[in-house]
């Protein structure tokens, strides 16, 4: 079964550029989650969408981010512009609306801005 | 204050030896979840047992147990028969029925096996 898939893995910007992430979540699930890890502030939500509609993006740090899910199987977020402290590891994760609702976690994609 | 508490930064254990990963958590939601990932260097999240507020026995799953004592708020994760690739950072996570379907994580303990 295929899991969450993200791309890029990897991602080497500089300042100023725009970054586009993508997710797929798994077949099924009807909640998707975007992430991002830090050395400094660990794993903070950023935005979580169910049936494909965003239902909290309190955790978008400010306007340079947004996130779109055009369909139940796509995902984006944006940063533009980028800056050197939006350098982390960015997963998306989804989920099924549930009793449990565990969350399978994609990859993540680390993004370096320069 | 914090929802959920890891207070172990690091641990090492010996290979073939059982650890128990400390997590409490703080809520008044009665219907709550409680989950343990696992992080290993190449970074992925590998989610590896679930415990339900409402569930009378504790979780297990393969190797992993989970210490479930509701009074005390604690949910410790229990690793037996440790092995080299249980070497990760772990995370405790919760999700309150009141924030839908947010997970709130903790900072993680790093668990370290050796021979």
């Amino acid at each position: 079964d295929a899991g969450v898939i993200q791309s890029p893995r990897h991602e080497v910007t500089e300042m100023g550029q725009e970054v586009t992430l993508r997710c797929k979540p798994i077949s099924g699930h009807n909640s998707l989650f975007w992430y991002r890890q830090t050395m400094m502030r660990g794993l903070e939500l950023l935005i979580y969408f169910n049936n494909n509609v965003p239902i909290d993006d309190s955790g978008m740090p400010e306007d340079r981010f947004s996130a779109k899910m055009p369909n139940a199987s796509f995902s984006t977020l944006k940063i533009q512009p980028s800056e050197p402290r939006d350098s982390a590891v960015y997963f998306c994760a989804s989920s099924y609306r549930g009793r449990r609702e565990t969350q399978y976690f994609g990859p993540g994609t680390r993004l370096l801005v320069l | 204050a914090q929802k959920i508490t890891q207070t172990q930064p690091g641990m090492f254990v010996q290979e073939k030896e059982a650890v128990t990963l400390d997590c409490t958590y703080d809520t008044s939601d009665p219907s709550y979840g409680l989950f343990w990932y696992k992080q290993p260097s190449s970074g992925e999240m590998i989610f590896l047992i679930y415990q339900g507020s409402y569930d009378q026995q504790n979780a297990t799953e393969g190797r992993y147990s989970l210490n479930f004592q509701k009074a005390r708020k604690s949910a410790n994760l229990v690793i037996s028969a440790s092995q080299l690739g249980d070497s990760a950072m772990y995370f405790c996570a919760m999700r309150e029925a009141g924030t839908a379907s947010k997970l709130t994580f903790g900072t993680g303990t790093r668990l370290q096996v050796t021979l």
